[in-house]
Parts: C-alpha cells; structure tokens; sequence
C-alpha cells in the first residue's frame, strides 16, 4: 500500500517562529503536493512538485515556501509563522498521468499562538 | 477558471438506503478527471472513485458509483446500503490536462448515517 508520512499529528508554535512540516512518500511518486483545509473551504492547493528540485505555486502560495531535495520528501515551510496560518496540512503524492489519484497522509493540526 | 461546487454542507441517510452527493464542475477543458475522496473524523482522505471526461460509462468501484452527466456538468457520487461507517466528510475534486494532476476540491459534504 502506499504510505504517505506526515512528521507531526499535531504541532503548536508561537507566531514568526519559523515552521517545517515534513512528508515522506515510499511510492517512488513523481508528484507530491501541499494543502490547507479550512472548514467550508475544502482543501487548497499551496505548493506542488513534480520532480526533484522543481516546485509550482498553488491557489494560497503566500507566506509558505517548499523544498524537494530528494524524490520521497516533500517540505513546506512556513517562513515566520501567523495566527492566520492556523490550520489544518494535508500532504498527497501521486504518478504523473491522467487518472491517477492523489495518496493522502494523516494530516498536520497546527495551531499558531 | 475550474471550479467545484458542492451545494449540501450536510446530509443524513437512514442505515441500508441509497444517498446521492451532489457535485457539479465548472471547466472550459475537454480533458479532466473528476475524483471522489471520504474524509472520517480521524482525518485521512480516502480515495474513492474516479471518472475521466471521456469515459462513456459511469464509474463503479463497489458501493460507490458516480452518476457523470457531462452536458449537465454534474458527477454526483452514489452510496447503495449506506453503512454506518460511511459517515464522513466526502469531497468531490477534479484535475485537468496538462496540470500535473493538481486537484482542486469542493468545499465537501457531511454525510451522517443514522442506525
């Protein structure tokens, strides 16, 4: 089964601190991609990769940035934290090709004080 | 620009009843995937379904069967003999051609199975 790895369940810090929330995907994925779910918003696309080193902006690209070093990991960093940014981080990675679907981790609940 | 709406934040079906949840796309593509996803209240997102723009018959997969009505726009998801453990946010999501499979999501809906 694919596996999708997300660093923290849950993660609280303090604003302008700066946040990294880690995913790690076993599937050998191309495409890897970051979200934030809000209530009554769905999920919104920050940030997507489609290969190692390359990144594309999303819908909310602001105050985020992203790192892919390697082929399984995918990193969104939040560059100095706001209140605003709470929320809830969803991490997907899918093969490249039409219909294929998108594997989801668990998700990250991070609250900004 | 695409879009995805879902009109009913929330739904309730009688345990062994049909549901259907509604989903209808807005595109100028003629080559785009549209996906259903359950979300339970432990927060996974759990791929459910999934029906290209140039597929003639509905998609099936088990109790899930998404009723696509193209001129109308429309990929309704279908639930036979709701399950208690169907209860869950479901999302109706769609990529397009060229966009490296990006989704873009409706704002979901609160489906509750009631015994």
């Amino acid at each position: 089964d694919v596996k999708v790895t997300q660093s923290s369940r849950y993660l609280v810090k303090r604003t302008g601190e700066k946040v990294f929330l880690e995913c790690v995907q076993d599937m050998d994925h191309e495409n890897m991609f970051w979200y934030r779910q809000d209530p009554g918003l769905g999920l919104r696309l920050i940030y997507f990769s489609y290969d190692v080193k390359m990144k594309e902006k999303g819908d909310i690209p602001e105050g985020y940035s992203v790192s892919r070093e390697k082929k399984e990991r995918f990193s969104l960093i939040l560059e100095s934290a706001s209140t605003n940014q709470t929320s809830m981080y969803l991490c997907a990675s899918s093969h490249q090709g039409g219909g294929q679907p998108q594997h989801f981790g668990d998700g990250t609940r991070l609250s900004i004080l | 620009a695409q879009k995805i709406t879902q009109t009913q934040p929330g739904m309730f079906v009688q345990e062994k009843e049909a549901v259907t949840l509604d989903c209808t796309y807005d595109t100028s593509d003629q080559s785009y995937g549209l996906f259903w996803y359950k979300q339970p209240s432990s927060g996974e997102m759990i791929f459910l379904i999934y029906q290209g723009s140039y597929d003639e018959q509905n998609a099936t997969e088990g109790r899930y069967s998404l009723n696509f009505q193209k001129a109308r726009k429309s990929a309704n998801l279908v639930i036979s003999a709701s399950q208690l453990g169907d209860s869950a946010m479901y999302f109706c999501a769609m990529s397009f051609a060229g966009g490296y499979n990006k989704l873009i999501f409706g704002a979901g809906t609160r489906l509750a199975v009631h015994p």
